[in-house]
């Protein structure tokens, strides 16, 4: 059973590029969520995406933008890249159900360095 | 707004001696409460939940957390620790409405042998 994957690994953009990110959910799984990762913090509630539509959003700028497929993938995109936006970028999978209570699991993030 | 405080930025303990990471919530209403572990160069995976029930959670790789409402903590217990529970651990509670999970800003912890 394949669990949440994330590409690319590693991606290096020039400041004001645009990035997109991609996530695949574990199987079974219909409810995608982003998470932004600094440097020496704890993740942070970016959205999160269920029946292909955005249910949550975290304090993030409109810079942040998402997308989910009908077979649940996700992509996360970022535009006019700032220097803070360097960070690892961590793909969370659940269930929809309103109030689950299924924890979240993870993929290996995507580690974005802009220059 | 519910909020996850972990007061120690690093934990050192010798190897076979019991741990504790400490952990303590705000929220209103009902808190559910999670543990993830964090690897180098990896995702977080997760340890143990608090839904409801027994104060005592039991999870994996040995670890326990105890619940205490009336001191809004959650912390994070082994009671023999291993050199390879060296990582990063971050204490997490759940959005009342959806799954979205607050972080506190993680925990160093390092088991020397």
């Amino acid at each position: 059973d394949a669990g949440v994957t994330q590409s690319p690994t590693h991606l290096i953009k020039t400041r004001g590029q645009q990035v997109t990110l991609r996530c695949s959910p574990k199987s079974g799984h219909d409810t995608v969520s982003w998470y932004q990762q600094a440097l020496g913090q704890g993740p942070q509630f970016i959205f999160q995406y269920y029946e292909e539509e955005e249910r949550q959003r975290g304090n993030f700028p409109d810079r942040f933008s998402g997308h989910q497929f009908p077979n649940y993938s996700s992509e996360l995109n970022v535009n006019a890249l700032l220097l803070g936006d360097s960070a690892l970028y961590l793909c969370a999978s659940s269930s929809g159900l309103a109030g689950s209570l299924y924890e979240q699991y993870f993929g290996p993030g995507t580690r974005l360095t802009v220059t | 707004a519910q909020s996850v405080a972990q007061p120690e930025d690093q934990v050192n303990v010798a190897e076979g001696n019991p741990l504790t990471v400490k952990c303590t919530y705000s929220v209103s209403g009902n808190p559910y409460l999670f543990w993830y572990v964090q690897y180098p160069n990896r995702g977080l995976q997760f340890l143990l939940k608090y839904i409801t029930g027994d104060n005592l959670v039991k999870g994996s790789y040995g670890f326990e957390a105890e619940f205490n409402k009336s001191q809004t903590s959650f912390h994070l217990k082994k009671p023999s620790a291993l050199v390879s529970d060296s990582a990063l651990y971050f204490c997490a509670v759940r959005d009342a409405g959806y799954s979205t999970l607050t972080f506190g800003k993680g925990t160093m912890l390092l088991v020397s042998p």
